[in-house]
């Protein structure tokens, strides 16, 4: 019963370094999408997939870059971190988005979080 | 102004208690509402869906006020396990078909024997 799984579930990076989060789901979902997390905020949205090969920008894209070879992975990848990008990340995914996503009432599922410490 | 907005809390009350949340949405386009609950340092999870009539579900009520642009949660007989942040979530169609989940930032809920 995998779900969404995410990895690594705790980093502490350097400024300037760089990293990946990797997000696998076994659902089949076509959307995936990641977010962030912190304190006296709504989770955002990072940036999202519609389907294998697709990306595309969410709320708070500039520092981030993902990619989406296979249906089941979405990549998060930090080129060069800075502080500011401390957060909790979570990875989600649904089964489509759009009207049916609207009414279906699943919406969508959540990793178990990826905490992340930039110094 | 935030979306979504949500009072903080926390929300302290004794086991048994009634509790209400409410949460405000600036967007009309908005077209469906979710209450997610959220352990500490877990993910969010769905909790209900909030439907226009209204809905129930156990000892949780979901309520939609669409002309006033909130939405509500009733938890009765408070247990100990309710305690949580509930996120408030609204879905947006936005251009293409697409749709666009907005998170309030969350209600802490701590109940107390």
């Amino acid at each position: 019963n995998a779900g969404v799984t995410q990895t690594p579930k705790f980093r502490v990076l350097k400024t300037g370094q760089s990293m990946t989060l990797l997000c696998a789901q076994d659902m089949n979902h076509e959307y995936m999408y990641w977010y962030r997390q912190d304190p006296g905020m709504g989770l955002r949205l990072i940036h999202y997939s519609v389907g294998e090969g697709t990306t595309a920008k969410g709320e708070v894209p500039d520092g981030y870059n993902v990619s989406r070879l296979k249906k089941q992975n979405f990549l998060l990848g930090l080129e060069s971190a800075a502080p500011s990008q401390t957060s909790v990340y979570f990875c989600a995914s649904s089964y489509s988005g759009g009207t049916l996503l609207l009414f279906s009432g699943n919406t969508i599922y959540f990793g178990e979080g990826s905490w992340l410490t930039v110094v | 102004r935030k979306e979504v907005e949500q009072d903080p809390g926390p929300f302290n009350v004794p086991e048994g208690a009634t509790v209400a949340f409410n949460c405000t949405y600036s967007n009309s386009a908005s077209q469906s509402f979710f209450w997610y609950r959220q352990d500490c340092r877990k993910e969010p999870k769905l909790l209900m869906s909030v439907y226009s009539s209204g809905n129930e579900d156990g000892r949780f009520t979901a309520q939609l006020n669409r002309a006033s642009q909130y939405i509500s949660l009733l938890i009765r007989d408070s247990k100990l396990s309710d305690s949580a942040t509930y996120l408030c979530v609204v879905n947006i169609l936005i251009s293409g078909g697409y749709n666009k989940l907005i998170f309030g930032a969350g209600t802490r809920l701590a109940v107390h024997p």
